[in-house]
């Protein structure tokens, strides 16, 4: 079935630092991709997606890029905030049954000033 | 206009007691969904509801049961609770199917003694 899998924290890192975090997935068929964000004591929020092959979505100063010859949703941002502190999320809505979605396991950043 | 809302925040249930958690949306969506976040493992689908009146099993079904009586509710129950059902629970809504991103709810903490 499909799945999606992102690397393990927690990641700490400076102010301004640059920021990736990994997310491969396997899947049949065209599924769609996105990154989510959960801040402490909150549910998740839709950051970006990407619906295509070689999309790139954006926001933040996030961004992700839906790699079909690599399977993966690698998120980046080049100069990390304080504010950005939280738990991403990598998500993959399946192709063909548009109600089945499969998350990683949440990768926990800390950025510290 | 206040979202996903889910109730309660936080419950301490014995083994085999029975609850049912609400989750209420404002926003007229048509797809509503069930997860429950472990450490490690991400969020799983529970159920589904692509409407009112309709539910669909996730991918861990198992010891629940759902209702959706009402477009903007939809209730997610534990007949005989287990301690394999420590939990915390996030209710989703969304729109429609294909590239709309879900709108999640706070989350509930349910503890199973």
């Amino acid at each position: 079935g499909d799945s999606v899998t992102q690397m393990e924290g927690p990641v700490t890192l400076s102010e301004e630092a640059f920021l990736t975090i990994n997310c491969t997935y396997t899947a049949t068929g065209y599924p769609s991709l996105f990154w989510y964000v959960q801040y402490p004591g909150e549910g998740l929020q839709l950051l970006l997606k990407a619906t295509k092959a070689d999309d790139k979505g954006s926001n933040k100063g996030f961004e992700a890029t839906y790699r079909k010859e690599t399977t993966s949703f690698h998120l980046e941002k080049g100069s990390v905030q304080v504010s950005d502190s939280a738990v991403y999320f990598c998500a993959l809505r399946e192709g063909y049954n548009f109600n089945k979605f499969y998350f990683g396991s949440g990768t926990k950043l800390n950025v510290k000033p | 206009n206040a979202g996903v809302t889910q109730t309660p925040k936080f419950r301490v249930l014995k083994t085999g007691q029975s609850m049912t958690l609400l989750c209420a949306q404002d926003m007229n969506h048509e797809y509503m969904y069930w997860y429950r976040q472990d450490p490690g493992m991400g969020l799983r689908l529970i159920h589904y509801s692509v409407g009112e009146g309709t539910t669909a099993k996730g991918e861990v079904p198992d010891g629940y049961n759902v209702s959706r009586l009402k477009k903007q509710n939809f209730l997610l129950g534990l007949e005989s609770a287990a301690p394999s059902q420590t939990s915390v629970y996030f209710c989703a809504s969304s729109y429609g199917p294909s590239g709309y991103e879900q709108y999640f709810g706070p989350g509930t903490r349910l503890t199973v003694t």
